[in-house]
């Protein structure tokens, strides 16, 4: 059966301490893994596409990582309005191409 | 940058009521997806569709219908809602692009649902 595993579930930061997110992931034929950024009361916000292990993308104050086993989303020194739930999901090789989400992390950076 | 919208954005009704989340985009893509989401949860495919008037279930069984009539159009219908169905329900849409690995899904804002 497919997982996805997010970890930590909440994480509190200082403004300025780095710090990465984990999202493992147990999927057979994995086409794409997403990362999103969610605000309370509102939609995922999409951040990126990784295909393939070894590949990296950044954006402003966050990158992310991926291996054949999971995924990282590196916060480097966070600002406060970087608070919110990061999501991972997976997509499958299979026709219907829906995501499969975990969990999420809640992070929560203090001034 | 995704163009789409969900309403009403909140939404309390009482039990027994027949209530419709509206869905909406402009992108022209040709998928759309619900999900519902429980506070601190993951989000569960509820319904699909990859095009006028094709649509499926997802993983979640739910008790509500959709229909595709038009592309930009997927409104999902409750036809008498329960306490159980009280929930945030995120609508998405992504584009089949020949060649593309997979597809991006674009997410609304959400409607969250309260049903006393």
């Amino acid at each position: 059966e497919d997982q996805v595993t997010q970890s930590p579930e909440a994480l509190r930061l200082q403004e300025g301490e780095s710090s990465s997110l984990n999202c493992s992931y147990t999927v057979s034929g994995l086409r794409g893994l997403f990362w999103y950024r969610q605000d309370p009361g509102k939609g995922p916000e999409f951040l990126f596409t990784l295909y393939s292990a070894g590949e990296e993308k950044e954006k402003e104050r966050l990158k992310a990582t991926l291996t054949k086993k999971e995924s990282f989303l590196h916060i480097t020194a966070p600002k406060p309005e970087d608070s919110a739930t990061y999501l991972c999901a997976v997509s499958k090789d299979t026709g219907r191409r829906a995501l499969t989400f975990g969990s999420g992390t809640r992070l929560q950076v203090q001034p | 940058e995704a163009d789409i919208y969900q309403t009403p954005r909140y939404l309390v009704i009482g039990t027994g009521k027949k209530i419709t989340l509206e869905c909406s985009q402009t992108m022209g893509h040709d998928k759309m997806y619900w999900y519902q989401q429980d506070p601190g949860m993951e989000l569960h495919l509820i319904h699909y569709s990859y095009g006028v008037n094709s649509t499926e279930k997802g993983d979640l069984s739910s008790e509500s219908t959709v229909s595709r009539i038009r592309t930009e159009h997927f409104p999902l219908t409750l036809e008498s809602a329960r306490p159980s169905h009280t929930s945030q329900y995120l609508c998405a849409s992504s584009e089949s692009l020949r060649g593309a690995i997979t597809d991006t899904q674009y997410f609304g804002p959400g409607t969250r649902l309260t049903v006393l």
